[in-house]
């Protein structure tokens, strides 16, 4: 069983929909969560980060946690054409401070 | 402020030959992660570099190597390169204090013939 788990789409929705994004995972030591966007040939971009168990909301993103699950999520409300990229899930506990990343939710908005 | 920029964008090189990538981290940052990203798959963890020394390394053999320089900046070395070496290769940096939140670099896309 891999470590992070998420479901690699692709998903394709309509401009405006609410989108949702998540990632499972087995070790229990992940206390940080984050969430990043990668355009095709470019780097990954930190959208949200989230320590332990909990909401955050950011414009129109809000990341969950919920440990005693091991499940995470990224919703986006209002979704654009822009948002058209692959969303990484990526969990870190420990000391080395290394990121171990899911495969990655490939997402089209369509307008 | 400066980004993370990573040098070159792209790199073709033989089966059996070495390869250098070089990194610069963002301004401030005294951490410097590399992590390799196959087509379709999410980054993989290579290692990290914390005030010149390896602090951490991942599933990957010897023949990945890397360096700190005093700067903060950083290269990655392969050697013997093999056809599942080629990806894109991504360096990530982060704060002082230590933070999980790293910021990434574009990526050097390497092809392996």
């Amino acid at each position: 069983q891999k470590e992070v788990e998420q479901d690699p789409g692709p998903l394709s929705v309509p401009e405006g929909a609410i989108v949702s994004l998540n990632c499972t995972y087995s070790n229990s030591a992940f206390q940080y969560f984050m969430w990043y966007r990668q355009y095709s040939r470019k780097g990954p971009e930190l959208l949200m980060y989230t320590y332990s168990s909990g909401n955050k909301e950011d414009g129109r993103f809000t990341a969950q946690v919920d440990k005693s699950s091991k499940y995470i999520s990224l919703f986006i409300r209002d979704s654009q054409p822009s948002d058209s990229a692959t969303y990484l899930c990526a969990m870190s506990g420990g000391s080395n401070y290394k990121l171990t990343f899911g495969k990655g939710t490939l997402l089209t908005v369509n307008p | 402020e400066t980004g993370v920029t990573q040098s070159p964008t792209h790199l073709i090189k033989t089966r059996g030959q070495q390869v250098t990538l070089r990194c610069s981290s963002q301004s401030g940052h005294n951490t410097v992660s590399w992590y390799q990203q196959a087509l379709g798959q999410g980054p993989q963890f290579i290692f990290q570099y914390y005030r010149e020394e390896e602090n951490g390394r991942g599933n990957f053999p010897p023949r990945f190597s890397g360096l700190q320089f005093p700067n903060y900046s950083s290269e990655l070395n392969v050697n013997a390169l093999e056809l599942d070496d080629s990806a894109l290769y991504l360096c990530a940096s982060s704060l002082p204090s230590g933070t999980y939140e790293q910021y990434f670099g574009p990526g050097t896309r390497l092809t392996v013939t």
